[in-house]
């Protein structure tokens, strides 16, 4: 399993561009990246999934440089209920998952 | 289309006491696992199973028990409970992964508390 390292909490305003970086050094060939979120008294979301490069969906973009050892989740325009944990996960296996502690957003007005 | 669901949702035990949790997915979903979370730290993997009849152990499977009889369900099992095992558990489920990761879909969580 991919060690994944993340910020353990970030502070940011309403309407502003939130972006977290997930350091992966030793992530494997086939390894993907995976986001999630959860919110307090809720199980974790699949937020978005990328190989390589840059993917965009309706929530977030993920941003993954050519030498893939690190990943940037990017949320455009916080609000209020972007507060959450978010979570880095590297691998490929389905059931080899390690969540670690995730990066914990704060947005305030 | 009701996704994972988890039974109980809350739960306070005695030491020594036995129960089990329910997970059921109606999603088809080939994989699942069970998870707990504690304070502070991320989702921890207690046991998972790949198919109907096979399970596997996950990081902190001790003190635990699971059974996959059914597709669309899995047990998690606690023998004699103890209160180290107070904690939120989480279930999940997923498509095998093939050429890529299949997202994982969670339950609401079991809150669980052993006294």
């Amino acid at each position: 399993l991919a060690k994944t390292t993340q910020p353990i909490s970030m502070d940011s305003y309403e309407g502003q561009e939130v972006n977290i970086t997930c350091s992966h050094n030793n992530i494997a060939t086939n390894d993907y990246i995976t986001w999630y979120q959860q919110f307090p008294s809720q199980g974790p979301r699949f937020i978005i999934q990328g190989y390589k490069t840059k993917v965009t969906n309706e929530v977030a973009s993920l941003f993954i440089p050519a030498d893939r050892k690190s990943s940037t989740l990017s949320l455009p325009r916080v609000s209020l209920s972007d507060t959450a944990v978010y979570y880095c996960l590297v691998g490929q296996s389905g059931y080899a998952l390690n969540f670690g502690k995730g990066t914990s957003l704060l947005v305030t007005p | 289309n009701a996704g994972v669901t988890q039974t109980p949702k809350f739960r306070v035990l005695k030491t020594g006491q036995s129960m089990t949790l329910l997970c059921a997915q109606d999603m088809n979903h080939e994989y699942m696992y069970w998870y707990r979370q504690d304070p502070g730290m991320g989702l921890r993997l207690i046991h998972y199973s790949v198919g109907e009849g096979t399970t596997a152990k996950g990081e902190v499977p001790d003190g635990y028990n699971v059974s996959r009889l059914k597709k669309q369900n899995f047990l998690l099992g606690l023998e004699s409970a103890a209160p180290s095992q107070t904690s939120v558990y989480f279930c999940a489920s997923s498509f095998p992964s093939t050429a890529s990761r299949q997202p994982q879909h969670f339950g609401d969580g079991t809150r669980l508390s052993i006294l």
